[in-house]
């Protein structure tokens, strides 16, 4: 059975950082487009970014309003991928979601979410 | 303000058929592959349709996708009140080098 467990999500100060952790079973997590999402209270979905499959080389793709701040990896002997945050700001508060991804790339792209972890909440405030 | 768009809300009876509308762009539904999430409160969304129309397995038939150029729909039809939640359209787009979202859909089953 495919699981997906986040963890580490607190109530942090501004310009701090954090990391969250998604535990994962039932998958080899390198064969997968590891992703995180997010969702500000009453928002809509926002993607973060993702680590590619090791089929693809396993670099990262991050969205525009996390670039520079936000580092995804995985350590795949564990099965676990991870969400580093750093210089949070208050706008980054949201729950965060970990979810595998299918990410394949021909003429067309192919990237879907089809697990999906429960959910992890990271408020950021003084 | 989302790169995807569709109708904040919608509603229908039940029994009936509604569709929900997702309108992108050249750089993102006209290139890519569009999948459909559904989400009800306090938890993490599901997904319903990836690759434009195809279902996961146990996804009932009752839900579709289908996309022409640059817009995508979700359709339900014979409309239950378990399906009240919020739905969302997502793709890749080329241009942004990122997976971008509609601002999700609220189906209330009257």
């Amino acid at each position: 059975e495919v699981q997906l467990v986040e963890s580490g999500g607190l109530l942090v100060k501004p310009g701090r950082s954090l990391r969250l952790s998604c535990i994962t079973s039932g998958f080899t997590i390198e064969d997968y487009a590891m992703t995180w999402l997010r969702q500000a209270p009453e928002k809509g979905l926002e993607w973060v970014g993702f680590i590619r499959s090791k089929l693809y080389g396993g670099t990262t793709e991050y969205a525009a309003s996390v670039k520079g701040r936000f580092t995804i990896s995985r350590d795949d002997s564990k099965s676990i991928a991870y969400l580093e945050m750093d210089s949070l700001k208050t706008e980054d508060t949201a729950v965060y979601y970990c979810a595998r991804g299918r990410w394949t790339q021909i003429r067309s792209t192919r990237y879907y979410f089809d697990f999906w972890g429960q959910g992890t909440l990271v408020t950021v405030s003084s | 303000q989302s790169v995807l768009t569709q109708p904040p809300s919608v509603s229908a009876a039940p029994g009936q058929r509604v569709t929900i509308s997702c309108s992108g762009s050249s750089s993102n539904i006209e290139d890519n592959y569009v999948s459909w999430y559904q989400q009800f409160p306090g938890t993490a969304p599901k997904l319903l349709i990836y690759d434009d129309d195809k279902r996961p397995s146990g996804i009932p038939d009752r839900f579709s996708g289908s996309k022409s150029g640059t817009s995508a729909t979700l359709g339900i039809t014979g409309l239950q009140t378990g399906d009240e939640a919020d739905y969302y359209c997502g793709t890749w787009d080329r241009s942004l080098r990122a997976a971008v979202f509609g601002g999700g859909t609220k189906l209330t089953v009257l």
